[in-house]
């Protein structure tokens, strides 16, 4: 899978939009970023998955820069059910096995 | 849409014991994976079945790991003999057979070795 830098960790205020940066610099032109979240003591769950346009879905929306080395996870209004480790995903373009790294703790205060 | 469904979903055994995880995937779904996830860590792929062949195994410890899918559904993962290091919740999830289908993981099985 391509590499994904993603911080560590960042807060957020209820309500407001919540703005995930990812980097995937070796990503290749046929490869997706896809995008899911783990909320504490649950499996991960998938959010989102792009590979050149803007997506937007009822959770969230991706947005994808035009050489395609970062993308943003916009979560639009955050709630505090939203306080999970999200996780930015380049799989191999050969198969849909998913490669875990360390993910960006968010945490949305009231 | 009934998500996929995995028991127990608490263990506690002794180190050299033996133990398994069951999965039950989302009916439908051709491929079906089992992920390790240790605590503070993101989930590592430990084996990946394509209908109930296996496709990827190349992470499984398989001196006391082993899993099995039969007839293409359910599937169950053993651990045997069971080390302090397993310590870690066991994550199931399924995905259409098509390339690029989201995955969807159940809520796992925390195992705990003493």
């Amino acid at each position: 899978d391509a590499k994904t830098t993603q911080p560590p960790s960042m807060d957020c205020a209820e309500g407001r939009a919540a703005n995930l940066p990812c980097n995937h610099s070796t990503i290749s032109g046929n490869e997706y970023v896809y995008w899911y979240r783990q909320i504490h003591s649950q499996g991960p769950q998938y959010i989102i998955h792009g590979l050149k346009n803007n997506e937007t879905n009822e959770m969230a929306s991706l947005i994808i820069t035009e050489d395609r080395k970062s993308s943003t996870l916009i979560l639009p209004h955050a709630t505090l059910r939203d306080t999970a480790v999200y996780y930015c995903i380049v799989p191999k373009a050969a198969g849909n096995k998913l490669t875990f790294g360390g993910g960006t703790r968010v945490l949305v205060k009231p | 849409e009934a998500g996929v469904a995995q028991s127990p979903r608490y263990k506690i055994i002794e180190k050299r014991q033996s133990v398994a995880f069951w999965c039950n995937p989302i009916s439908g779904h051709a491929t079906l994976y089992w992920y390790q996830q240790i605590l503070g860590q993101g989930p590592k792929l430990l084996i990946q079945f394509q209908n109930n062949g296996v496709v990827d195994d190349s992470q499984l410890p398989k001196d006391r790991f082993s899993a099995e899918r039969l007839k293409g559904v359910d599937s169950t993962l053993k651990i045997q003999p069971a080390k302090l290091e397993d310590s870690a919740v066991y994550l199931c999830a399924s995905s259409l057979e098509a390339l690029g289908s989201p995955l969807h993981f159940g809520n796992g099985t925390r195992l705990t070795v003493t």
